[in-house]
C-alpha cells in the first residue's frame, strides 16, 4: 500500500524553465510535507516543507503547493538550473496514527535540467 | 565531519553470511531511523527507534534486526544475508515533531 506517490519517474527540462513535480498520498492523517533532493552517492538532503495548514510555502527558487482535498502536492522549481539534476522524493508525516514519528515517502523522480 | 555518519559506505558479502551496518550521530536527536532504497520503489522504512529503549518495526523489517546502543549509535544487521537484499541504506535522524529527518551518506549492500 504506497501511501505517497511519486507517478512520474523522471522529468526532462530546458534550463531557466520551470520544473514541476508533483506528488499524491492517500493518508488523511499526513499533516506535514517535505521534498528531499537526493545526487548520486549521497544521502538525502531536506530542500523544503509544508504544513497542512498551509497551501503555499517559498523558498528562493523554490515553492511548494499543497492541494488538501485533492491529497496532491507539487515542488515548483523557477528558474531551473543544471545543478538541480538529481532524484527528488517526496514525504509525509503525520501526528497520529500508525504513521506517527516516521517519514513515509514516494518513489522519487529523477529530474535532468538540460544547458 | 559529517552529522550522521555510515560505515561502512560500501560492503560485498556473501548469501548467508552475517553483517552489520552501523550509524552514529552528533545532532544529539532522540529518533533513529533506518531505509533502503530501491531503484523505483523510493525509500522505505525498515526499523526506527525513538529512544533508546524504543525499537520499532518498519514497513520491511522482515530478514533484519537493529540494536540501538546508545542515543548517539543505531546499528542494523542482517542475520543471514540473501541476494534481494542488495539495496542502498540509509540511516537517519529527526527530532519530535514536525522537524526534517537528516540522513548520512549511505551504505552500498551488494550480496552475492
Amino acid at each position: 500500500d504506497q501511501q505517497v506517490k511519486q507517478n512520474s519517474p523522471s522529468l526532462s527540462v530546458q534550463e531557466g524553465r520551470i520544473s514541476i513535480l508533483n506528488c499524491d498520498y492517500t493518508n488523511s492523517m499526513f499533516d506535514y510535507f517535505l521534498w528531499y533532493k537526493k545526487y548520486p552517492a549521497e544521502g538525502p538532503t531536506f530542500l523544503i516543507s509544508i504544513s497542512s495548514i498551509k497551501d503555499k510555502n517559498e523558498d528562493g527558487r523554490f515553492t511548494v503547493f499543497l492541494n488538501k482535498s485533492a491529497k496532491h502536492l507539487s515542488l515548483h522549481i523557477v528558474p531551473s538550473q543544471p545543478g538541480d539534476s538529481a532524484v527528488y522524493f517526496c514525504a509525509a508525516s503525520a501526528r497520529g496514527g500508525t504513521s506517527y514519528g516516521k517519514l513515509t515517502f514516494g518513489q522519487g523522480t529523477i529530474l535532468t535540467v538540460h544547458p | 565531519d559529517a552529522d550522521v555518519t555510515q560505515t561502512p559506505r560500501n560492503r560485498i558479502t556473501k548469501t548467508g553470511k552475517r553483517i552489520m551496518l552501523e550509524c552514529s550521530q552528533t545532532k544529539g536527536h532522540d529518533r533513529m531511523y533506518w531505509y533502503r532504497q530501491d531503484p523505483g520503489l523510493g525509500l522505505r522504512l525498515i526499523y526506527y527507534s525513538f529512544d533508546v529503549k524504543d525499537i520499532n518495526k518498519g514497513e520491511i523489517s522482515d530478514g533484519y534486526s537493529v540494536s540501538r546502543q546508545a542515543q548517539a549509535k543505531f546499528s542494523l544487521s542482517l542475520e543471514s544475508a540473501i541476494p534481494n537484499q542488495t539495496a542502498l541504506y540509509f540511516c537517519a535522524t529527526k527530532t519530535e515533531g514536525n522537524t526534517e529527518a537528516f540522513f548520512g551518506q549511505g551504505t552500498r549492500l551488494t550480496v552475492v
